[in-house]
This record gives C-alpha cells, structure tokens and sequence, in this order.
C-alpha cells in the first residue's frame, strides 16, 4: 500500500511554544490529506482536511487559529500547534487519500505523540 | 451522533479460530466502508474495504461482509494469529467529502 510519513514521531515542548508536524506521501501525490487527534482509548477524531494549493476545511470545533494547516505541495502536508497548552497532548495522525487506490482509502502515518508540559 | 458505531469494545479469541467483528453504521449515504488495524503508538493500517454496491470482499484471511439493509458490516478473519491481536476499526464514507467516519475501535486478543 501507498507510504505515508510524519515527523517527529514525538515532541516534547514547553507551554506557550509552537509545535510543527511534517506529513509526506512518499510514493504517490496526495491532492487531499487529512489530519487527526487521537485520545488514549478513543477513536480518531478529524480535525482536518487539507487541500493542496487551498485553505484547509476545519471540522466543528477544532480552532483554525490554533491548528494551522499548509499543504504548500502535492507530498507534503504540516500542522501547527501554536501557543500550545497541556490539554493539546496527544496522538496526531495524518493520512492521504492516494487518488489511484480505492476510492475514498486513506493511508495513515505512523503518528506524532505531543507532550506539553 | 455517533454515525459508525463498534458496540464491542474487545473481543477474545483462540488463535486458529475465526475472529468475527462488527459495525453498525446509521448513514444511509454512507457508500463505502473500510476497516482498519492499530497498534499503540502506531498509525492505523488500511485493511480492506467494500463498495456498496457489493456485500462481500475477501482478501487472504480477511472477509469484509455488508448487509446494507440492516446497515451493518463485519470483519472475518480467518484463521486468527496472534498477530492479528490489536485494535481495529470501522470506517465510512459518503464520497461527497472524502472524509472518514470512524467507530471507537474494538480490541482483539488472540491467544494461544
């Protein structure tokens, strides 16, 4: 299946600070990626969609101004925690949709744990 | 309003039997449905999927079965391995937006 990658794969900062996530689709053009927040024990919860060469479409809820999405290129996706709390700790996962696989399939990345202290 | 929904949270079986996992789903406009694997710490790893225009998809030990009258879908693996043991789920789209319904997951154990 299509290879996606996240880095880092975890990060530690201090309140108040900027956190950046890198998501890549490494062997196939991702015109749509997608970002998730995973709580211990819950399921995946979308907070994004990002569409290359436009804004990102934001689920209800999930701050625009906090979760800043750029999807400046066909393989590369980043998210933003900006001023970053304790309460924004958790499991971040991108996907992308790989347009020459089943139809709505998203491959994920392996995940970015934050920790804010 | 949970749209995909996993009522079993876990679920135990003997390694070398058949593991049966279940989704409920309440979108009728839900037209393609998948299932994937996770492990801690990892990413999910796509599985297999159906169309609804189909109501089963086999792929090696992996059957995906879809009654779309009772809008409700099963995972079948057989034969189960241990490592098949993580957590699974459910997901849905109504291809308008491309986006991924997920259900809470169901942990399966397989012992030996």
């Amino acid at each position: 299946g299509a290879v996606v990658s996240q880095h880092p794969s975890w990060v530690i900062c201090k309140s108040g600070t900027s956190v950046k996530i890198e998501c890549r689709s490494l062997d196939f053009q991702a015109t749509t990626m997608f970002w998730y927040r995973q709580f211990p024990k819950q399921s995946l919860m979308l907070m994004a969609t990002s569409n290359e060469g436009s804004k990102a479409t934001y689920e209800q809820g999930v701050e625009k101004d906090k979760f800043l999405i750029n999807h400046a290129s066909l393989t590369l996706s980043t998210l933003t925690v900006t001023s970053a709390h304790p309460e924004d700790s958790s499991f971040y996962i991108c996907s992308a949709r790989d347009p020459g696989q089943g139809k709505d399939t998203q491959y994920f990345g392996p995940g970015t744990r934050l920790t804010v202290l | 309003d949970q749209q995909v929904k996993q009522n079993s949270p876990s679920l135990s079986v003997q390694e070398g039997r058949i593991s049966i996992l279940n989704c409920d789903y309440t979108n009728s406009m839900f037209d393609y449905f998948l299932w994937y694997k996770k492990y801690p710490a990892e990413g999910p790893t796509f599985l297999i999927s159906i169309s609804s225009i189909k109501d089963k998809n086999e792929d090696g030990r992996f059957t995906v079965f879809l009654n779309k009258s009772a809008k409700h879908l099963s995972l079948h693996i057989v034969p189960s391995q241990p490592g098949d043991s993580a957590v699974y789920f459910c997901a849905a789209s109504d291809g308008g937006y491309n986006k991924l319904i997920f259900g809470a997951g169901t942990r399966l154990a397989v012992h030996p």
